[in-house]
């Protein structure tokens, strides 16, 4: 079974520049994730999407991220003008919902942002 | 007071001693709890779940869960240099089960 999938891997930008992040999730996963883990902290939600719709983004900085999951698979996050603090690893996560392990979510590798 | 806390370490452990990692939660309604590991530069791998009080042993790794006391604990038996890493506990929140992270435990087995 192919995990979540995630890229870019690194990305590097100056402030106020914009930029977009992309997650496949694994296959059949109604519920997608995306977790900001700035270094040394916990990774923090976002963003959270069932099927396509948003169940939650009261953590969201909706001034400048915002992030979609057309057809309830694919999902992108962009931060459009991106600041010093944004530098951060961009984590997506993808849950299955039923059975035994749904509560299980599954991290892709991440993206790793760099703000200049 | 944070939902989740650890402490953030580092803690150091010789080889084939037992680590013992702790986090509390403030939700006395939380029903499940899981322990994420996290090498430098990579992304949580979930280790252990645990969701009834007590012990929950898988290999090396045993989980301990104290509802009343509010307490999860991970019990890493004869720890391995390759166990050196961030430990993350988790607690899910609300309907979708967002995940709650503690900061990280950071763990070093030496030689």
């Amino acid at each position: 079974e192919a995990g979540v999938a995630q890229s870019p891997r690194y990305k590097i930008i100056e402030k106020r520049q914009s930029v977009a992040f992309w997650c496949n999730p694994i296959s059949g996963h109604a519920t997608l994730y995306w977790y900001q883990q700035i270094l040394g902290q916990g990774p923090k939600l976002l963003i959270q999407f069932q099927n396509n719709g948003v169940v939650d983004d009261s953590q969201l900085p909706k001034d400048r991220f915002s992030a979609e999951r057309l057809k309830g698979v694919d999902s992108t996050l962009k931060i459009q003008p991106a600041k010093l603090e944004d530098s951060a690893v961009y984590l997506c996560a993808s849950r299955l919902l039923a059975g035994v392990d749904g509560n299980i979510q599954y991290f892709g590798a991440g993206t790793r942002l760099s703000v200049l | 007071q944070k939902e989740v806390e650890q402490n953030s370490g580092p803690l150091s452990v010789p080889e084939g001693a037992i680590a013992s990692l702790n986090c509390t939660y403030s939700d006395r309604g939380s029903q499940s709890f899981f322990w994420y590991r996290q090498y430098s530069g990579k992304s949580p791998e979930l280790i252990m779940s645990i969701y009834s009080n007590g012990d929950k042993e898988d290999g090396r790794f045993t989980a301990q869960l104290n509802k009343a006391s509010q307490y999860v604990s991970l019990l890493i038996r004869d720890s391995q240099p390759s166990d050196s890493a961030t430990y993350l506990c988790a607690v899910p929140r609300g309907g979708y089960n967002k995940l709650i992270f503690g900061a990280g435990t950071r763990l070093a087995v030496h030689p």
